[in-house]
């Protein structure tokens, strides 16, 4: 059964700091791993999808990595501002039982601080 | 382009009661999914509909739990009737084909008292 962590839990940093988020899963056989942020009381925004193929994606001062044979992703977000402040969720997508699927880890929870 | 629409965004029942969600996926999207989020935990999926199909209930508690997307477009999710541990958020998404990128609603978060 694939199961995804996340690590840390939470997090707190001061403006401006660069930092790294981390993602493992058990199952290397995924599609592609995909990096979620939810803000409280809403609904989640993908942030980067990376292929199974793919080693890496970039979005602004965001990129993702991706390194499938070791299990591992890890979100890195340069120059953090308060509005950064969220949780973030990856999620690897699978096949099982004959239909393909999202599995979530509990997600890291950010704050960056003025 | 609107976004997936849920509603209600907040429900507080007794529990016994019946309760609905509706949503409304991003339009052209054939592939409507409904997930659970537990309090500090990822969503689960529940349901996942192709057009009018559910083709992944699999984590669907059938006792209690029943979902509809009658013209392959909007989706209504019933609990009837509620319990305690039910009290969650539950998301929707959809995205053009079970194979794209997902897209989430704002969710219901329910309170069962």
């Amino acid at each position: 059964k694939q199961e995804v962590t996340q690590i840390p839990a939470a997090l707190s940093v001061p403006e401006g700091e660069n930092l790294v988020l981390n993602c493992s899963f058990t199952d290397s056989a995924i599609y592609n791993l995909q990096w979620f942020r939810q803000d409280p009381g809403k609904g989640l925004t993908s942030l980067l999808l990376i292929q199974s193929s793919q080693r890496e994606q970039t979005s602004g001062r965001l990129n993702a990595s991706l390194d499938k044979s070791s299990g591992r992703s890890t979100l890195y977000i340069a120059a953090s501002q308060p509005g950064d402040s969220a949780t973030y969720l990856c999620a690897v997508r699978i096949t099982q039982g004959g239909s393909e699927k999202l599995v979530f880890g509990k997600g890291t929870k950010l704050t960056v601080n003025p | 382009e609107a976004g997936v629409v849920q509603s209600p965004r907040y429900k507080i029942i007794e529990k016994k009661q019946p309760v609905a969600f509706w949503c409304n996926p991003i339009s052209g999207h054939n592939t409507l999914y409904w997930y659970l989020q537990n309090l500090g935990q990822g969503p689960e999926l529940l349901i996942r509909y192709e057009n009018e199909e559910a083709v992944d209930d699999s984590q669907l508690p059938k006792d209690r739990f029943s979902a509809e997307r009658l013209k392959g477009v909007d989706s209504t999710l019933k609990i009837q009737p509620a319990e305690l541990g039910d009290s969650a958020v539950y998301l929707c998404a959809s995205s053009l084909f079970q194979e794209n990128e997902q897209y989430f609603g704002p969710g219901t978060r329910l309170t069962v008292t």
